[in-house]
């Protein structure tokens, strides 16, 4: 398969704590973004790192790439209730196809 | 703006028949893609079109087509119909082709297939 494997599966933390969530893919690649799914909100795109950028902020978000290891994470600092979804990472390949990951479950708890 | 629109949101077909699912991109935008969803395979990548034509496909059976009309709109179409084709379709829609752009999501349909 060439999707991306998250890593762990499912996480759970206090309210406060980060989170952080590893992203391994198969193939070169263009960029990775990762996304956001929960049953409110459906899914959204959180943020876009290319294949020559090696880290990248957005708010509570911190995304690093590893082109050398084919892998990525996801840190969300201070977490709250409200992060409480599945989060995915995906990849477009240099041959321009579009794989996503398996996904991690995060529940923080208040 | 207006967000991406799916319509229906709920579908119940019976194996054999064929379905049309519709897309409505935030105006503006010129890029759809399609994805399905299920437990099993996760989230999987159908197709994109851009400025009315199929940009990039995933590997998914000529069973599943689509298209794109002028004013961005599209329609993805399951024929003969197979169990396995019960899912949440998602669409997508970004304002340029490819993946360099943010892609915003729609609500999904939900498609049982009995």
């Amino acid at each position: 398969s060439q999707q991306g494997e998250e890593d762990p599966q499912a996480l759970s933390i206090q309210e406060g704590e980060n989170a952080t969530m590893n992203c391994s893919y198969k193939t070169s690649i263009n960029n990775l973004q990762w996304y956001r799914q929960n049953s409110g909100r459906g899914l959204v795109h959180l943020i876009l790192i290319r294949s020559n950028e090696r880290e990248k902020h957005s708010g509570r978000l911190r995304v690093t790439l590893d082109t050398s290891k084919k892998s990525s994470s996801l840190l969300i600092t201070a977490s709250r209730a409200a992060d409480t979804a599945s989060y995915f990472c995906a990849t477009e390949n240099t041959g321009n196809q579009f794989y996503f990951g398996t996904g991690t479950s995060l529940t923080v708890i208040p | 703006k207006a967000g991406v629109t799916q319509t229906p949101r709920y579908l119940i077909k019976t194996r054999g028949q064929q379905v049309t699912l519709s897309c409505s991109p935030i105006s503006g935008h010129r890029s759809v893609s399609w994805y399905q969803q299920t437990p099993g395979q996760g989230l999987q990548f159908l197709f994109e079109y851009f400025s009315e034509t199929q940009r990039n496909k995933g590997n998914f059976p000529g069973r599943f087509s689509g298209r794109q009309f002028s004013n961005s709109r599209s329609e993805m179409n399951v024929s003969t119909l197979e169990l396995g084709d019960s899912a949440l379709y998602l669409c997508a829609s970004s304002p340029g082709a490819g993946r360099a752009y943010e892609q915003y999501f729609g609500p999904g349909t939900r498609l049982t297939v009995t």
